[in-house]
């Protein structure tokens, strides 16, 4: 299985300013995906990178907010733009195969203050 | 993507077989079912996945009746460190290149 580096790990913010995630793997996967995970609570998935061209977003996620960039197949970043308190959460980073299945980042904590 | 439910806590002592079902009446013909673990400040970890029947390994079993509107995942003779938030999915899965959409998940609870 993949392994995944994520950086940083925790992170405090001023509101207003934006925070880039990046989510690097150690080998070539096919898929990638950013979920995001507040305390006590199960994640909700963000988007699915996609290699080459813009990510897929799920409801509720738009890219002006959180814009993603996978330029290649080991590499994908989230930013988390404009911040707000509201967006203090663990966000995670998620990559794999269709035969090796996925594994998950140990997330990143960010705080918005 | 079908929508599944599973209790919010389950309680266990150690060494104690414990098992937990999934319920998900709207399973797809394609979809197939995977449980993942996680413990706090960390990632989620894949445990198992099963398409129908039974499926064993090194960690659980994973029960799946011929209808497949439910599941069961056992764990044999837990551990402390088994305490966790145990979540169910159903979908296309890892294995075939589909996304991954997590439900509320059962926190596990395993005392001494």
């Amino acid at each position: 299985s993949a392994v995944i580096s994520q950086k940083p790990s925790r992170d405090i913010c001023q509101r207003g300013t934006s925070l880039t995630i990046q989510c690097q793997v150690d080998s070539q996967v096919t898929m990638m995906f950013w979920y995001r995970q507040q305390p006590g609570q199960s994640l909700t998935l963000i988007a699915t990178a996609n290699q080459g061209s813009e990510a897929t977003y799920e409801s509720g996620f738009v890219i002006d907010k959180f814009p993603i960039s996978r330029p290649n197949l080991t590499f994908s970043t989230l930013t988390v733009s404009n911040m707000s308190p509201e967006d203090s959460s663990i966000y995670l980073c998620s990559a794999g195969t269709e035969q090796g299945g996925y594994t998950f980042g140990s997330g990143t904590r960010l705080t918005v203050v | 993507l079908a929508k599944t439910t599973q209790p919010i806590s389950m309680d266990s002592y150690e060494g104690q077989e414990v098992n937990i079902t999934c319920s998900h009446n709207n399973i797809a013909t394609n979809d197939y079912i995977t449980w993942y673990q996680q413990f706090p400040s960390q990632g989620p970890r894949f445990i198992i996945q099963g398409y129908k029947t039974k499926v064993t390994n090194e960690v659980a079993s994973l029960f799946i009746p011929a209808d497949r509107k439910s599941s069961t995942l056992s764990l044999p003779r837990v551990s402390l460190s088994d305490t966790a938030v145990y979540y169910c999915l159903v979908g296309l899965g890892g294995n075939q290149g589909g996304k991954l959409i997590f439900g509320q998940g059962t926190e596990l609870s395993v005392k001494p």
